[in-house]
């Protein structure tokens, strides 16, 4: 299948700070990503869906000014969590999709740790 | 709003036996797409498996197959041969036609013993 990949892996950060998580569709074009945040032993929560080109749509509860979604480009997706408190600590996971096989596929990155001190 | 209903958030099964994990749903729509997925501790999510509405044929994935009831929005995953490396948390998903977003319920996790 697809690789998507997610940089860094891990990051620690002191609180205050901004962090920039960075997704990439390694082999197809993605048309769409999804973020999303995890928390232990929970499901996968929304948070935004970007389409390339386009400002991103947020769900409901999640702020847009502190979670800053670009989509410059078909093959990249930046998250950034701005002045991030310990609170924000979480696993991130972001999602693409695109035209594969005839069909739109979507796979998933391998997610980011974030620790906020 | 689309939801996915996981009931058992916790199962176990014995190595090389059968087990089958539940997962409903509600939707008005009539196209749609379901999925199951599969996240090992590492966390990297796995498609297991997908089903299209459309289709009356359930799905078969190797071990995996599913039991797709569209009238009782019923979506199980049945694992036969259970395997070591099968123990994970399992998420059943559903995906609205066209470019929507998928909707997960809240997991299975799948304990396997040896």
């Amino acid at each position: 299948g697809a690789v998507v990949s997610q940089h860094p892996s891990r990051v620690i950060c002191k609180s205050g700070t901004s962090v920039k998580i960075e997704c990439r569709s390694l082999d197809f074009q993605a048309t769409t990503m999804f973020w999303y945040r995890q928390f232990p032993k929970q499901s996968l929560m929304l948070m935004a869906t970007s389409n390339e080109g386009s400002k991103a749509t947020y769900e409901q509860g999640v702020e847009k000014d502190k979670f800053l979604i670009n989509h410059a480009s078909l093959t990249l997706s930046t998250l950034t969590v701005t002045s991030a408190h310990p609170e924000d600590s979480s696993f991130y996971i972001c999602s693409a999709r695109g035209l594969l096989g005839g069909g739109y596929e979507q796979y998933f990155g391998p997610g980011t740790r974030l620790t906020v001190t | 709003a689309q939801t996915v209903t996981q009931s058992q958030p916790e199962m176990s099964v014995q190595e090389a036996e059968t087990v089958t994990l539940s997962c409903t749903y509600d939707t008005s729509e009539s196209d749609y797409y379901l999925f199951w997925y599969k996240q090992p501790p590492s966390r990297q999510m796995i498609l297991v498996i997908r089903q299209e509405a459309y289709k009356q044929q359930n799905a078969t994935e190797n071990r995996f197959s599913v039991n797709f009831q569209k009238a009782a929005k019923s979506f199980s995953l049945k694992i036969s041969d259970s395997q070591l490396g099968d123990a994970a948390m399992y998420f059943c998903a559903y995906r609205s036609s066209g470019n929507t977003p998928l909707v997960f319920g809240k997991g299975t996790r799948l304990s396997v013993i040896a």
